[in-house]
C-alpha cells in the first residue's frame, strides 16, 4: 500500500495570507489526524477527522480549520497566517480511532510550512 | 496538556552501545507507543505495548511498561548510527465520544557516533 502523502513538502507565505495543506490517507484508513510540530511546543494535536466529520479538536484558534472529503482525503486551513504559524505541518491516518485497544498512526512526511 | 514526557531529552553514545529512554506519564492508560522521527520528518511506528503487558520486544527495540510507576523504558540494543532520531512516546486520552486522540511528548533525541 502507499504511504501517507502530504502536499506541498514546503511553503513559505507572508503574514495574512491563507494556506491550505494536503493529506492523502493510506487507502481504507477512515480516520486523518493532523499535528502541528515545532521546536518550543513540540507535537501539538489540530484536529482528527473521520468519515467526513471532525471528531476531536486540539486547542488552536479558529483560523485553523480542516475538512475530510469523501475519499477520505483531508486539507487543513489556516487563515490570516500570523509567524508562530511557523511549523512543520503532520498528518497521520489509522483505520479507527473508537475503542480502547490502541491504534497504530501512519505519518506522512510533513509540510514545512514558513511565514515570513 | 502534556501527558507523556521523555528522559533525558537527549543522549549520545558510541555505535554498538545500548540506549534507553523513559517515559513518564499522569494518568491511566490502556497502552502505550513508541514513535521515531528522523530529522525533519514524519513519525514512524516504533510499538505499541498495551496496559496488561510488562515487556514487548521488536528486532533490537524491547519496550517495558510499568503502571504502578506510570512509567515505560525504550531499550535500544546494539545501536547503529542510523538509529539517529528524536523518540517519542504518545499515550491516548479518551475524548467525549469515545475516540481516543494520542498526546505526544516532547522527544528524546538520541544521536549514535559511528
Amino acid at each position: 500500500k502507499a504511504g501517507v502523502t502530504q502536499t506541498p513538502r514546503y511553503l513559505i507565505k507572508t503574514r495574512g495570507q491563507q494556506v491550505t495543506l494536503s493529506c492523502s490517507p493510506i487507502s481504507g484508513h477512515r480516520s486523518v489526524s493532523w499535528y502541528q510540530q515545532t521546536p518550543g511546543q513540540g507535537l501539538q494535536f489540530l484536529f482528527e477527522y473521520f468519515s467526513e466529520t471532525q471528531r476531536n479538536k486540539g486547542n488552536f484558534p479558529g483560523r485553523f480549520s480542516g475538512r475530510q472529503f469523501s475519499n477520505s482525503r483531508s486539507e487543513m486551513n489556516v487563515s490570516t497566517l500570523e509567524l508562530g504559524d511557523s511549523a512543520l505541518y503532520l498528518c497521520a491516518s489509522s483505520q479507527t480511532t473508537r475503542g480502547r485497544g490502541g491504534y497504530e498512526q501512519y505519518f506522512g512526511p510533513g509540510t514545512r510550512l514558513t511565514v515570513t | 496538556s502534556q501527558q507523556g514526557e521523555e528522559d533525558p531529552q537527549a543522549l549520545s553514545i558510541q555505535e554498538g552501545e545500548n540506549a534507553t529512554m523513559n517515559c513518564s506519564y499522569k494518568t491511566s492508560i490502556n497502552n502505550l507507543q513508541w514513535y521515531r522521527q528522523n530529522s525533519g520528518r514524519g513519525l514512524v511506528h516504533l510499538i505499541l505495548i498495551r496496559s496488561n503487558e510488562r515487556e514487548k520486544h521488536s528486532g533490537r527495540l524491547r519496550v517495558t511498561l510499568d503502571t504502578s510507576k506510570k512509567s515505560s523504558s525504550l531499550l535500544i540494543t546494539a545501536s547503529r548510527a542510523a538509529d539517529t532520531a528524536s523518540y517519542f512516546c504518545a499515550t491516548p486520552l479518551l475524548t467525549q465520544g469515545g475516540s481516543e486522540k494520542l498526546v505526544f511528548g516532547k522527544g528524546m533525541k538520541l544521536t549514535v557516533n559511528p
